[in-house]
């Protein structure tokens, strides 16, 4: 089954406890990336990534990094989370061919707290 | 600043009626238009994109795109209980980025 799967779907955690969110996707997909979102701002991008090795900032980056080493895998990082990171976080894929990559099969979600 | 706008609603809409969404954006550059369904709780999903002025069918649901004007729309026609949901419309602009709306959420009353 063609999927996007993120872990964990939920966590509390405290102020300054570094942690990682995965992501995988099994469709082979070149374009990757993670948004955040949260009660009346809708969905804001936090990085993507056009392929293996190559990522950019989206709109909101502060506080976040993440890498992909392979092409399957685009880990989230929270060095130092803070409590207004306390958010939805979804990670989502598409093919990345130019104009399609707003065709996006997305994760259930990882529902983070931070305290 | 790229903007694409949506009426956060309720819309509150009779079963067996067409639901009508509307999203305006402000980059003209604009060129590819997408609608996600979000139940609540849930993740986007997406159900229509748009890429050419007018009309875009599949099954109950119509996409149209008004670029002079700068205005996509989705409608959904014999509307269902289980269409209760926001919808999301996103613009992809000139850089190849997506904008996204706020979402409006639809309620499909029995």
């Amino acid at each position: 089954e063609a999927q996007v799967t993120q872990n964990p779907r939920y966590l509390i955690t405290v102020t300054g406890k570094k942690l990682t969110v995965t992501c995988s996707q099994n469709m082979n997909h070149e374009y990757m990336s993670w948004y955040r979102q949260d009660p009346g701002l809708g969905l804001r991008q936090i990085y993507y990534s056009m392929n293996v090795e190559v990522t950019d900032k989206g709109d909101v980056p502060e506080g976040y990094k993440v890498s992909r080493k392979e092409k399957r895998n685009f880990p989230l990082i929270l060095e130092s989370p803070s409590p207004n990171q306390t958010s939805l976080y979804f990670c989502a894929s598409t093919e990345g061919r130019r104009g399609r990559t707003g065709e996006l099969f997305f994760g259930e979600g990882s529902r983070l707290t931070v305290l | 600043q790229k903007e694409v706008e949506q009426n956060s609603g309720p819309l509150s809409v009779p079963e067996g009626a067409i639901a009508s969404l509307n999203c305006t954006y402000s980059d003209r550059g604009s060129q590819s238009f997408f609608w996600y369904r979000q139940y609540s709780g849930k993740s986007p999903e997406l159900i229509m994109s748009i890429y050419s002025n007018g009309d875009k069918e599949d099954g109950r649901f119509t996409a149209q795109l008004n670029k002079a004007s700068q205005y996509v729309s989705l409608l959904i026609r014999d509307s269902q209980p289980s269409d209760s949901a926001t919808y999301l419309c996103a613009a992809m602009d000139s850089n190849y980025q997506l904008i996204w709306g706020a979402g409006t959420k639809l309620i499909i009353k029995p």
